[in-house]
């Protein structure tokens, strides 16, 4: 099966500098690979994803980036804000959509220090 | 994105009891829904993938006999945790999936068994 792996566990950035999350994948079939932010006691919330047939996609001050040769992605955040302070997990799929279950990184807690 | 709701969010029980915890997927169609849990500052895992009109696939290790899952319609899936122990206690999070628009969760459920 699928195998997500996720660096770093823990993240701490000054206010407005950048964050960058990294994943790894195991699986050559997956081809869609959303990110999701989760703050304490709620369920995760869809920030940004991208399917196998693009390399990078951006919306507003997050971007992610996407290598299939070496099974990799990433998460980039600029100008953080203290909002940004969550639990972030990346994931892989196999249908190129939301119609798989997912795989899960064990996240990484970003933390913004003011 | 789409919206996806839980009920009950928070739910206390004996054990022995059954709980049952709804999932709806507000403004889209989920020909595809998803339950997963989570512990405590961890990852989600997996628990099973719910198709409208048919059974529930599950993942290797859940007893399908004890997390009972219905999904009548497009819109509703049921997960029953049947006879309930202590160790079942944990946050159940539910998604609704789609190939085009991806998967969005819905905010959980805090099931504690005593």
């Amino acid at each position: 099966g699928e195998n997500v792996e996720q660096h770093p566990s823990t993240l701490s950035v000054q206010e407005g500098d950048s964050a960058v999350i990294k994943c790894t994948y195991s699986d050559s079939a997956s081809n869609y690979f959303p990110w999701y932010k989760q703050e304490l006691g709620k369920g995760p919330q869809l920030i940004i994803d991208i399917r196998s047939n693009v390399g990078e996609k951006k919306d507003q001050r997050i971007a992610v980036t996407l290598n299939k040769t070496a099974k990799h992605f990433s998460l980039h955040i600029t100008e953080t804000q203290p909002e940004d302070s969550a639990v972030y997990f990346c994931a892989a799929g196999v249908t190129g959509g939301g119609a798989d279950g997912l795989t899960f990184g064990k996240g990484t807690h970003l933390i913004i220090q003011p | 994105g789409a919206v996806v709701s839980q009920h009950p969010s928070r739910v206390i029980c004996k054990s022995g009891t059954s709980v049952k915890i709804e999932c709806r997927s507000l403004d889209f169609q989920a020909t595809t829904m998803f339950w997963y849990r989570q512990f405590p500052k961890q990852s989600l895992m997996l628990m099973a993938t719910s198709n409208e009109g048919s059974k529930a696939t599950y993942e290797q290790g859940v007893e399908k006999d004890k997390f009972l899952i219905n999904h009548a319609s497009l819109t509703l899936s049921t997960l029953t945790v049947t006879s309930a122990h202590p160790e079942d206690s944990s946050f159940y999070i539910c998604s609704a999936g789609d190939r085009k628009k991806g998967q969005y969760f819905g905010p959980g459920t805090r099931l504690t068994v005593t």
